[in-house]
């Protein structure tokens, strides 16, 4: 699997957008780009996945670049409860694969 | 669907005592995972199961870990013996079509 660079931590005002960078230079043409985050003391908790397309769903949105070696996951207006430490993965789609977890970014929301 | 669901939730115990870890995945799911979180290390795949058949164990750290899966809602991680570096948190996960893997609330072991 490519090789992800997250920052370590980040930190976001309560009800502003969260925008969490990742690198993936070395991604291949058959890989996706998935995020997962943990809440303290949970498990890992899937967010989103995507290609090559911005992806959306009702937790986030992922924006991929064109030459798709970095992408940002978007908490549109992040909560206190968003805080967490965010993964970003890039693995082949295949229920057959485990993740590969890096360090992360730790994402602490503020009042 | 109650989610992947893991016991115990706590386990302390002392080294030398072997130590059961137990796993349901979710029902329909065919891939199992067990992974494990230390502060040094972060998570890791020690190893994961298709349709009850161990596919990747090379992460399993050495001979006193073994996992067994005998059905599709059932599967166990074992350490014998146990020893105080095995102190961590044990996650189990379970992924079926979608390529989403469902984690459980994880156990915490720790090892006297």
């Amino acid at each position: 699997d490519a090789k992800t660079t997250q920052p370590p931590s980040m930190d976001c005002a309560e009800g502003r957008a969260a925008n969490l960078p990742c690198n993936h230079s070395t991604i291949s043409g058959n890989e996706y780009v998935y995020w997962y985050r943990q809440i303290h003391s949970q498990g890992p908790q899937y967010i989103i996945h995507g290609l090559k397309n911005n992806e959306t769903n009702e937790m986030a949105s992922l924006i991929i670049t064109e030459d798709r070696k970095s992408s940002t996951l978007i908490l549109p207006h992040a909560t206190l409860r968003d805080t967490a430490v965010y993964y970003c993965i890039v693995r082949v789609a295949n229920s057959g694969y485990a993740l590969n977890f890096g360090k992360g970014t730790s994402l602490l929301v503020t009042p | 669907d109650a989610g992947v669901i893991q016991s115990p939730r706590h386990e302390v115990t002392e080294m030398g005592q072997e130590v059961t870890l137990r796993c349901k995945p979710i029902s329909g799911h065919d891939y199992l995972f067990w992974y494990r979180q230390t502060m040094m290390r972060g998570l890791e795949l020690l190893i994961y199961f298709n349709n009850n058949v161990p596919i990747d164990d090379s992460g399993m750290p050495e001979d006193r870990f073994s996992a067994k899966m005998p059905n599709a809602s059932f599967s166990t991680l074992k350490i014998q013996p146990s020893e105080p570096r095995d102190s961590a948190v044990y996650f189990c996960a379970s992924s079926g079509t979608d390529n989403e893997q469902f984690f459980g609330p994880g156990t915490r072991l720790t090892v006297l």
